[in-house]
């Protein structure tokens, strides 16, 4: 079974500094890990993925991803936040060793609020 | 929106009637996916799809059934709507390259805002 984790409903942040979102996860085999970022009435829109290599990640929009395996963490953050990234922000799991559709889990999001 | 396009964008229908929402993508990939969006659950895996014909069950695929009679299609269709049925549906798909492993990255369509009162 593949989980994953949003702990936080909402992070406010204001504009200019840096932001984080968490995300924590849970895979039997090793994990393919994913950020979307949803605007509103839009679909989600891929921003960035872990595989392998680097633990981190570099992404669009100037956002990046650190990945911990000991932590079984995969945070999104990005050094200086613009009001434009105020969104909705799903992590995504998958389970690369016992995954036969390619089947993606995803947390239950994060809204990110950025203020002037 | 990855080249997938979703039908109706939004339809208003009344619980015990039959709904179908369309998926269409133009270029061939042989995985599609539907999904429901509810506040607080992310989104959910109703059903997918890995060849003409060849589907599966998701996560939440209770009151769901889906149809694949050619590459481009991915039918769902909710055979008598419920409230509790009322969410928006995503259609994704997840390319792969032509040779090796997959790209491992879902795309999502523009999504359908299905109520059923």
């Amino acid at each position: 079974a593949q989980s994953v984790a949003q702990p936080e409903d909402q992070v406010n942040v204001a504009e200019g500094n840096p932001l984080t979102v968490k995300c924590t996860y849970s895979v039997s085999g090793n994990p393919y890990l994913f950020w979307y970022v949803q605007y509103p009435n839009r679909g989600l829109q891929f921003l960035l993925k872990y595989i392998t290599g680097d633990n981190l990640v570099k992404g669009s929009y100037g956002f990046e991803a650190e990945f911990n395996k000991s932590q079984t963490s995969f945070h999104l953050k990005k050094p200086s936040a613009l009001v434009s990234d105020s969104a909705l922000y799903f992590c995504a799991v998958r389970d690369m060793n016992n995954n036969a559709g390619n089947m993606l889990t995803f947390g239950g999001g994060t809204r990110l609020m950025v203020k002037p | 929106d990855a080249g997938i396009t979703q039908s109706p964008r939004h339809k208003v229908t009344e619980t015990g009637t039959p709904v179908t929402l369309r998926c269409h993508q133009t270029e061939n990939h042989r995985y599609m996916y539907w999904y429901r969006q509810d506040p607080g659950h992310g989104l959910r895996l109703i059903h997918y799809s890995y060849g003409v014909k060849d589907t599966d069950k998701g996560e939440v695929s209770d009151g769901y059934s889906v149809s694949r009679s050619k590459t481009e299609d991915f039918l769902l269709t909710l055979e008598s709507a419920t409230s509790s049925q009322t969410s928006v549906y995503f259609c994704a798909i997840n390319p792969k390259r032509i040779a090796g492993g997959p790209r491992d990255t879902q795309y999502f369509g523009p999504g359908t805002r299905l109520t059923v009162l």
